[in-house]
This record gives structure tokens, sequence and C-alpha cells, in this order.
């Protein structure tokens, strides 16, 4: 059962403009949700975290939504790079702490230019 | 920022023998390691969670005799595949984090895609 969902295998955006990456998870009792990307033949790279207790973190051109109630995560890029091409992973946590992480199945962005 | 070095980057043994993997934190102390697998196409998965010192805590489903995880140190820990078989082969990679600093994110390696003959 995948309690972690990313639908969309991958995303073509125009540079400049807006990449969204959009994550649903089933479990309520996620408490801690990250985003890591990853270039081809490297390890994920931390970009920006968010705790359930809020609904939106910024940092630069990444922000990152949760709504709660649909059990969905969005991570948005404004604007879009080249250098933003890569495979994204949402992830959850039940316990910041701990950080025992469930992975989503990644998103592969490509930016045009 | 925070680096962690997976070594080797590739493996390939024939079936039956054991292959060693390490991870290690380069800046930083890692009082908590983590390692996945991934199947192609497929999320990461994590296997077992170590903590330097301790016995490692392994999910679900994840043989600890196959896969021995020993974390002896604050910037290493190897992950050993005992007895491969091809149904082994798959990417493996660590994280490393350290506990103590609050809500600092877990740092990944690159990775070893290991390939059983």
């Amino acid at each position: 059962d995948q309690q972690v969902k990313q639908n969309s295998p991958s995303l073509s955006v125009q540079e400049g403009r807006i990449s969204i990456l959009n994550c649903d998870y089933t479990n309520s009792m996620f408490d801690y949700f990250l985003w890591y990307k990853k270039y081809p033949a490297e390890g994920p790279t931390f970009l920006i975290s968010i705790s359930s207790i809020k609904d939106k973190n910024e940092d630069g051109r990444f922000t990152v939504f949760l709504n709660k109630s649909a059990k969905h995560l969005s991570l948005h890029i404004v604007p879009s790079q080249p250098g933003d091409s890569a495979v994204y992973f949402c992830a959850a946590t039940f316990d910041q702490g701990a950080q025992k992480l469930v992975f989503g199945q990644g998103t592969r962005l490509t930016i045009n230019p | 920022g925070a680096v962690v070095s997976q070594h080797p980057s590739r493996v390939i043994c024939k079936s039956g023998t054991s292959v060693k993997i390490e991870c290690r934190s380069l800046d930083f102390q890692a009082t908590t390691m983590f390692w996945y697998r991934q199947f192609p196409k497929q999320s990461l998965m994590l296997m077992a969670t170590s903590n330097e010192g301790s016995k490692a805590t392994y999910e679900q489903g994840v043989e600890k005799d196959k896969f021995l995880i020993n974390h002896a140190s604050l910037t290493l820990s190897t992950l050993t595949v005992t007895s491969a078989h091809p149904e082994d082969s798959s990417f493996y990679i660590c994280s490393a984090r350290d506990w103590r600093r609050g809500d600092q994110p877990q740092h990944f390696g690159d990775g070893t895609r290991l390939s059983i003959l």
C-alpha cells in the first residue's frame, strides 16, 4: 500500500514559468513532510520541509503548501530554471525527530529553455 | 552543506558472495543512519535504521540475517548483503543525520548499484 503518492511521473515546464509538483498521502498521522531533489547518479538533496502545524513554507524560489484536509501537498518552483530539471521526491514521516521517511515514487521535472 | 559518502558506487559480483557497502558522514556526526533500497521506477523503501552503537532496527519484511548493518562509529555505517542472489540486485542508498540537531534533515549518499550475476 503506497502511503505517499506522486501521481505524475513526469512534468515539463517552460523556463521562467511556475512548476507545481503534487503529492498525496493516505495516513493522517504523518506530521512532517519533505521534498528532495535528485540528479542522475547522485543521492537525493533536501529542498524544503513543512510541519503539519503549518500550511505553507517558503524558501527562495521554493514554496511548499500543505492541505491537511485533502491530505495533499505541493511544491511550487517559481521562476523555473533549467537547473531545476531533476527528479523530485516527496516524503513524509510520523515523527520529525526520528525521521523514518516514507517516499513517493518521484516526479521527473524537465525545464525547457 | 553536509556530505555523505557512499562506496562503492557500483558493484557486480557472482551469486553467493557477500558484498559490503560503506556509508560515511564526512563533516558531521551521524547519530542515525538509514539504509534504503530502490527498485526501478519505484520509490525509496526504508530497509533499516541504525543508531550509533546500537543494533539496527529493520523494517517489516527485511531479513536481518541477509542485510547486516553495523554502525560502530559516528561517521561510518556498513551494509553487508550476505550470500547475495540475483533478486538482491537493486539500488541501495544510505542517509545520515544527527538527531541531536533537531530538525536537521537526512543527507543522502549517492547510492550503490548492486548487480548479482
